[in-house]
């Protein structure tokens, strides 16, 4: 069965600073890997996916992630962080099938914008 | 287009009632799905449907029902509420495939059973 690891359920970093927002995964076959952020009192948003390809993967607002499958692990990362950045972020994971059954997600990472 | 919307938004029952939530979307989606959201628990899948008059089990389904007897429609009933199922109710919908990776989700229904 597949299950994903957030490994900090918070991150408080400064505006304008990086910051990694870690995604571990275990599976015993081929997946596919989502981000989703939820704004607060909002649905979840797709922020970006790895399905196949170019292993980095990039979001319009400036997130990307990078699929490694020696390392098992969908980190999400931004280079420059704004306030409107303030978010709680799931990784999630697919074994494929059709996605009939749903996304398996991690716990969440609350990402904490200090002005 | 609306996309997902969940009726209602925010609700209280006393442990024992019942209650009906509903969900609808407009985008002619195939796959619908239902999640609970708990504190430090992420997302969990309760039930979904590849279609209308299919469902299946998710994750959490015990204490829960649905019905998709509408393709628009996904409801999911609570016949005897327990104060376990207070939570964060979020219905999502998608095309199937591998389109089905992409989820479009709902504003949430915020429930409380005392």
């Amino acid at each position: 069965a597949q299950s994903v690891t957030q490994l900090d359920s918070q991150v408080p970093v400064f505006e304008e600073a990086p910051v990694e927002l870690r995604c571990n995964y275990s599976s015993s076959v081929s997946v596919y890997l989502f981000w989703y952020v939820q704004y607060p009192n909002q649905g979840l948003q797709l922020l970006l996916k790895y399905l196949s390809g170019s292993t980095l993967v990039e979001s319009i607002n400036g997130f990307e992630a990078e699929f490694n499958k020696s390392q098992t692990s969908f980190h999400l990362r931004k280079p420059s962080v704004h306030i409107s950045d303030t978010a709680e972020y799931f990784c999630a994971v697919s074994e494929g099938g059709g996605g009939a059954d749903g996304l398996t997600f991690g716990k969440g990472t609350h990402l904490i914008i200090q002005p | 287009n609306a996309g997902v919307t969940q009726t209602p938004k925010f609700r209280v029952l006393k442990t024992g009632q019942s209650m009906t939530l509903l969900c609808a979307q407009d985008m002619n989606h195939e796959y619908m799905y239902w999640y609970r959201q708990d504190p430090g628990m992420g997302l969990r899948l309760i039930h979904y449907s590849v279609g209308e008059g299919t469902t299946a089990k998710g994750e959490v389904p015990d204490g829960y029902n649905v019905s998709r007897l509408k393709k628009q429609n996904f409801l999911l009933g609570l016949e005897s509420a327990a104060p376990s199922q207070t939570s964060v109710y979020f219905c999502a919908s998608s095309f199937p495939g591998q389109a089905s990776y992409e989820q479009y989700f709902g504003p949430g229904t915020r429930l409380t059973v005392t």
